[in-house]
This record gives structure tokens, sequence and C-alpha cells, in this order.
């Protein structure tokens, strides 16, 4: 099946700093990957939508100048968070879907980032 | 507005079955997701429905009626590994997801 992977998956860093987390499809070309975040008990929520050679699109509220996303060929995107805060401490979710296929999105197993 | 509803906490027991209900509200549809997501762990696909009626996948069934807005997961011969939130979630018509807050299910022996 298709399988998407994230590095890291946990990181802690000091407040001020900035955290690169990797979504990778290690089997498929992804023309889409998505990036979520869930917070305790709270449901996950889009960030923002990352196509291939493109910028991505960012949902209302997030800051695209702290959270910079690239996705330079079809089996990565990444995700910055920049200048990071203890308010960014959340966990990070990368899904991808097939080139062509909106019937699925396949998840990454997300990173925990813990800002101090 | 967009707008997914599901029951915060179900309580079930082993070996019986559970029903988690879902409705939905988006701006066109394009299909009922669910997924299943342990503690600490990124949410697992279960089931898909674009049309009316049920599909069932061994122990997990799953139904959708678009007319109602509405949708459920049945969980037949609980095992305790089930315990874990059930995610319902509704694509828009921009192919996006619209996300419940999640059902978490507790399996009792």
């Amino acid at each position: 099946g298709a399988v998407v992977s994230q590095h890291p998956s946990w990181v802690i860093c000091k407040s001020g700093t900035s955290v690169k987390i990797e979504c990778r499809s290690l089997d498929f070309q992804a023309t889409t990957m998505f990036w979520y975040r869930q917070f305790p008990k709270q449901s996950l929520m889009l960030m923002a939508t990352s196509n291939e050679g493109s910028k991505a699109t960012y949902e209302q509220g997030v800051e695209k100048d702290k959270f910079l996303i690239n996705h330079a060929s079809l089996t990565l995107s990444t995700l910055t968070v920049t200048s990071a805060h203890p308010e960014d401490s959340s966990f990070y979710i990368c899904s991808a879907s097939l080139a062509g296929e909106v019937d699925e999105q396949y998840f990454g197993p997300g990173t925990r980032l813990t800002v101090t | 507005g967009q707008n997914i509803d599901q029951p915060t906490e179900m309580t079930a027991t082993e070996g019986a079955i559970v029903q988690i209900n879902c409705t939905y509200q988006t701006s066109g549809f394009n299909g009922l997701f669910w997924y299943q997501q342990h503690a600490g762990e990124a949410p697992t696909f279960l089931s898909y429905n674009v049309l009316d009626g049920l599909e069932e996948k061994g122990r997990f069934s799953s139904f959708l009626s678009r007319s109602k807005g509405y949708s459920y997961l049945l969980l037949k011969e609980l095992q305790m590994k089930d315990s874990a939130s059930y995610l319902c979630a509704a694509m828009d018509s921009n192919y996006q997801l619209i996300w419940g807050a999640g059902t978490k299910l507790i399996i009792k022996p």
C-alpha cells in the first residue's frame, strides 16, 4: 500500500528557533500533500495544501510566513515552523494523495513538536 | 457553514456491537470518510462512502445517506484494540476534508 513517512517523529526545541518537518511518500508519487495540526482532543485542522512545483495554499488564519511549506518533488514536502513559540506545540501530520485520486489520503505517522 | 457532528465519547463491551453516528453539512459533497486514530498516532483509513448504502469490510461497516447528511460506522465483535478515536470527515466540492472532532470509543471487558 501507499506509505507516507515523516521525520522527525518528535522534536523538542527552544522558543525562537526554527524546526523543519519532512513528509515523504515512499512508494508513490504525490502531486498533492496536506499539512494538518492537531491539538489534544481536537479535530485535525488543515493548515495548507501543497502541490508539487507550486506555492502552497494556506487556510485562513494560518501564517504563511511562519509555517513555510516547500513541495519541491513528487515525493517530498517540508514544513518549517519558524521562530517557534510554546503555542506552536502540537501534533503535526502530513498526508498525501495519489495523482488523480481524491478518495483517499495517506497519512504520515505525525510529528510531535514541543516548544519550550 | 460547514460542520461535522459526532458524539464525543462512547463506551461498549468487548464482543458487542457499536454504532458511531456522524452528521455533516458541507458545501458540495464528494464522499464521507471514517478514520481510526489511536492516542498519539496519526489517523488510519477505515472506509469511504460516496453512494448511499452500506459498505461492509470485515468487522467494520459504514453507511451513508446523502439526502439526510448522515453516516454511521458500525463495529462488530468489538475487541480491546478497537479502543481509539474514530474520526468522521466529509469531502466538500473543493475536495477538501472537513473533519469532525472524533468519537472516543472505550471498550470494557
